[in-house]
């Protein structure tokens, strides 16, 4: 089945970039997620990757596929106090047109210094 | 990107009771999912709701514990049944965003606690 595993905390300093790492094991999955949750609220999507691209970019967030490896980041420049939560890694096999069910990483919680 | 309303956002319920929870989209969508998220814990799908069908529902959850309606194809309710204190989670329902995007928009979540 699929297997979805992240780090479970990072400390960095205000100002300084994260990087959060995940690995998957399911090499069918056709999109990659990165999701945002701060104490007490929903999900917040940050961004996605199609597995046939290796980088995307978007404002202070960068995420990097490593197909081969089945490895994902996410890296965040400039790393404010309001980025302070637990990020997830989620990955589906969404057909064209059909979507599908997400599965979830077990989380990095990322806490950020001044 | 789809917005979805979902409440209660918590409740404190005595265990044997039900909570239904309700998930209301902006836009029509095809499939809704329901997830838990149990305290300090990732995410796990209960089930996939399709509107005009029952629900596809995961290894380890079952229709007797928690029914699923999908009355329209906005509209979706989870009800949590003959509960327990193991029932104490937050539980999330999702839907697929708009045409042309592949994100997944989550409701705010409803934390329950039962005592």
């Amino acid at each position: 089945g699929e297997d979805v595993e992240q780090s479970l905390f990072l400390s960095v300093r205000e100002g300084d970039s994260s990087v959060i790492n995940c690995t998957y094991t399911d090499s069918s999955s056709t999109y990659l997620y990165w999701y945002k949750q701060e104490p007490g609220a929903g999900l917040q999507l940050l961004t996605y990757i199609f597995s046939n691209m290796d980088m995307k970019q978007d404002q202070r967030l960068t995420v990097l596929l490593n197909k081969k490896d089945k490895h994902l980041s996410l890296r965040i420049a400039d790393t404010q106090t309001g980025d302070s939560a637990i990020y997830f890694c989620a990955e589906s096999r969404d057909l064209t047109g059909t979507a599908s069910k997400l599965t979830f990483g077990t989380g990095t919680r990322l806490q950020v210094t001044l | 990107s789809a917005v979805i309303s979902q409440k209660p956002s918590r409740d404190i319920c005595q265990r044997g009771t039900s909570l239904t929870i309700q998930c209301q989209v902006d836009s029509q969508v095809t499939m809704m999912f329901w997830y838990r998220q149990q305290p300090g814990q990732s995410l796990t799908l209960i089930a996939t709701a399709n509107q005009g069908s029952e629900a596809t529902y995961e290894s380890g959850f079952v229709i007797d514990k928690f029914p699923i309606s999908r009355p329209n194809l906005t509209f979706s309710t989870l009800t949590v049944s003959n509960m327990s204190p193991e029932d104490s989670s937050i539980y999330l329902c999702s839907a697929p965003d708009r045409l042309g995007n592949y994100g997944y928009t989550f409701g705010s979540g409803t934390r329950l606690t039962v005592v």
